[in-house]
């Protein structure tokens, strides 16, 4: 089954402790891009990757890293979460650029940072 | 950075009723809109991609259209059912591609 899967889909984690969310998808896509959403506000991307060891920026890249070693994989790291951390975080993957075709998203990860 | 809006915030219908909502953004820069519906506790699921002007597609009893040239895309639902309860979410591309651009959303809830 072609998927974009997550994990963990549920963190409670404390101010400081380094944790990755990891995205996998098996589809081939070259896309991927990681999402936060805040209530009130739409979709905001974090960073996003072209294509393996291609990655850039999005709008509130801030407090987060990334890297794309496999076509696959895209982690998004949290070096050091903060409480404005907490939110509900998608991992999407689209087989070119997303001008060109539709994003497919994985179940999210409703992250807590106290 | 784009601006993406949606209008209404949030919609209640009986189930029957056909509808309809909108997304503005800006006509410069501009590649590919998307629509995405969200049902709670799920992820978001690709309705359509629309790139050229007057572009028109359906899906079942979902349609959309396309305005590049003064920026707006409807979305309609004919005879809407409470499956059809969800948040639709549409989104603006520019022309590097490289970035979707998200509205906050329609909330569309349909009564029995």
């Amino acid at each position: 089954e072609a998927q974009v899967t997550q994990n963990p889909r549920y963190l409670i984690t404390v101010t400081g402790k380094k944790l990755t969310v990891t995205c996998s998808q098996n589809m081939n896509h070259e896309y991927m891009s990681w999402y936060r959403q805040d209530p009130g506000l739409g979709l905001r991307q974090i960073y996003y990757s072209m294509n393996v060891e291609v990655t850039d920026k999005g709008d509130v890249p801030e407090g987060y890293k990334v890297s794309r070693k496999e076509k696959r994989n895209f982690p998004l790291i949290l070096e050091s979460p903060s409480p404005n951390q907490t939110s509900l975080y998608f991992c999407a993957s689209s087989l070119y650029r997303p001008n060109t075709g539709e994003l497919f998203f994985g179940e999210g990860s409703r992250l807590t940072v106290l | 950075i784009l601006n993406v809006e949606q209008s209404p915030q949030s919609l209640h219908v009986q189930e029957g009723d056909s509808t309809n909502f909108t997304c503005s953004f800006p006509s410069s820069n501009f590649y590919a809109l998307h629509w995405y519906r969200w049902e709670t506790a799920k992820s978001p699921e690709a309705l359509f991609v629309m790139t050229l002007n007057g572009d028109e597609k359906k899906k079942g009893r979902i349609s959309a259209t396309l305005n590049t040239k003064e920026g707006y895309s409807y979305l309609y639902i004919k005879g809407s059912q409470p499956e059809d309860s969800a948040t639709y979410l549409c989104a603006s591309v520019g022309r590097a591609g490289t970035a979707l651009i998200f509205g906050k959303g329609t909330t569309l809830s349909v009564s029995s």
